[in-house]
């Protein structure tokens, strides 16, 4: 079993929709939560960063985090064009050092 | 003034050549990784460098070694290339904080193809 799943998309939306992009993990050991998004033939960056269970929104964005469940969610709201991009999520330990398990990553097509 | 950058940015050989990816990060972070992304667009972080002091190497060939001459820079050398080396590879720097956790930032990756 892979320690992150995330479905590989694509996930096509019209314009003004609301995105949910999700993970499941399988190690309750992972403590922190991260969602980078990756354009086309670029490095990813970092949209949003959670320790904790619940929410914490960003703008159009909202990360979930369900410590539980081992879920986590990136909600995008009135999602446009130019949030066509594949979104990774990623998740790490403290363990003194950064060692992110990166999700295969969705790619997400927003149609005008 | 480009954060972190890497050359070359395409590189295109043959089964069994040596062949050098560079890194340099003006950020000023600690901490340098090399992440390889497969055609899956799966990214796993091969090592890890801070203050030039390798910290995570995971299961990765002996052909595949990483130098870090100082802390802003962090190469990454390939001998014997094979068909599987194909990927691309991206650089990456962070500034930890106390709890050991920090954000990527990732250059624009080097696309390697070996035929």
């Amino acid at each position: 079993q892979k320690e992150v799943e995330q479905d590989p998309g694509p996930l096509s939306v019209p314009e003004g929709a609301i995105v949910s992009l999700n993970c499941t993990y399988s190690n309750s050991a992972f403590q922190y939560f991260m969602w980078y998004r990756q354009y086309s033939r670029k490095g990813p960056e970092l949209l949003m960063y959670t320790y904790s269970s619940g929410n914490k929104e960003d703008g159009r964005f909202t990360a979930q985090v369900d410590k539980s469940s081992k879920y986590i969610s990136l909600f995008i709201r009135d999602s446009q064009p130019s949030d066509s991009a594949t979104y990774l999520c990623a998740i790490g330990k403290n363990t003194g050092f950064q060692k992110l398990v990166f999700g295969t990553g969705t790619r997400l097509l927003v149609s005008p | 003034d480009t954060a972190v950058s890497q050359t070359p940015k395409y590189l295109v050989t043959q089964m069994g050549n040596d062949k050098s990816i560079k890194c340099e990060q003006n950020l000023g972070h600690d901490t340098m990784y090399w992440y390889k992304q497969d055609s899956k667009k799966f990214l796993k972080i091969m090592f890890s460098y801070n203050n030039k002091e390798l910290i995570i190497n995971e299961t990765v060939p002996n052909r595949f070694s990483p130098k870090s001459p100082d802390k802003a820079h962090l190469n990454l050398h390939i001998n014997s290339l094979e068909l599987g080396d194909s990927a691309v590879y991206f650089c990456a720097s962070s500034q930890l904080e106390r709890n050991g956790v920090g954000e990527l930032f990732f250059g624009e990756g080097s696309r390697l193809t070996v035929l």
